[in-house]
């Protein structure tokens, strides 16, 4: 069975601290993703890499970075966590488009919630 | 710009009865549309989708999607609800000009409540 792993399920962290939060998928896709989930406001997504070491800002990197060393872990990077930064993390993979019939499909992992302080 | 809506944040529907969770997007060209569903404390799981072909889609659970492309929606239905699936659903469209990523667009999500 297909999946993505987010290693904590909750953190708590206080203001200023730097967080990781990392994601692991066996699937061998290409694409990785991160979105945050926020009440009324849908998923946004934060940062997304296409291949090993390549990484684009999507619509809020602002706050975050991102690493992808290896081609199964995408991890999510906050330098000073803050109180806005509260939020659901959601990471996503799926394989590159025309490559299989799912290409289109993101698989996603339990999520990730954090409580700054 | 691109975007995709959800007008209803809530929808409530008796058991056995059929259901409807609404979706508009605005995005050029011909879309690829998606839905998902997240269950409590969960992470999202793919129920349909649609890129080309029929306009009625079926998916996972007993789920199905009609694709209007004058009306530009792209509503998620189901004949008779189950309480079990009481969750929070989320429409998205594959941005355009996303390349080889697919990125997806998601929108606010609408929490489905089935009652027995």
């Amino acid at each position: 069975d297909v999946k993505v792993t987010q290693s904590s399920r909750y953190l708590v962290k206080r203001t200023g601290e730097k967080v990781f939060l990392e994601c692991v998928q066996d699937m061998d896709h290409e694409n990785m993703f991160w979105y945050r989930q926020d009440p009324g406001l849908g998923l946004r997504l934060i940062y997304f890499s296409y291949d090993v070491k390549m990484k684009e800002k999507g619509d809020i990197p602002e706050g975050y970075s991102v690493s992808r060393e290896k081609k199964e872990r995408f991890s999510l990077i906050l330098e000073s966590a803050s109180t806005n930064q509260t939020s659901m993390y959601l990471c996503a993979s799926s394989p590159l488009l025309g490559t299989s019939s799912g290409a289109n499909v993101l698989t996603f992992g339990a999520g990730s919630r954090l409580t700054v302080l | 710009a691109q975007s995709v809506a959800q007008p209803e944040d809530q929808v409530n529907v008796a058991e056995g009865n059929p259901l409807t969770v609404k979706c508009t997007y605005s995005v050029s060209g011909n879309p690829y549309l998606f839905w998902y569903v997240q269950y409590p404390n969960r992470g999202l799981q793919f129920l349909l989708k649609y890129i080309t072909g029929d306009n009625l889609v079926k998916g996972s659970y007993g789920f199905e999607a009609e694709f209007n492309k004058s009306q530009t929606s792209f509503h998620l239905k189901k004949p008779s609800a189950l309480v079990s699936d009481s969750a929070l659903y989320f429409c998205a469209v594959r941005e355009r000009g996303s390349g080889n990523t697919g990125k997806l667009i998601f929108g606010q999500g609408t929490t489905l409540q089935v009652k027995p």
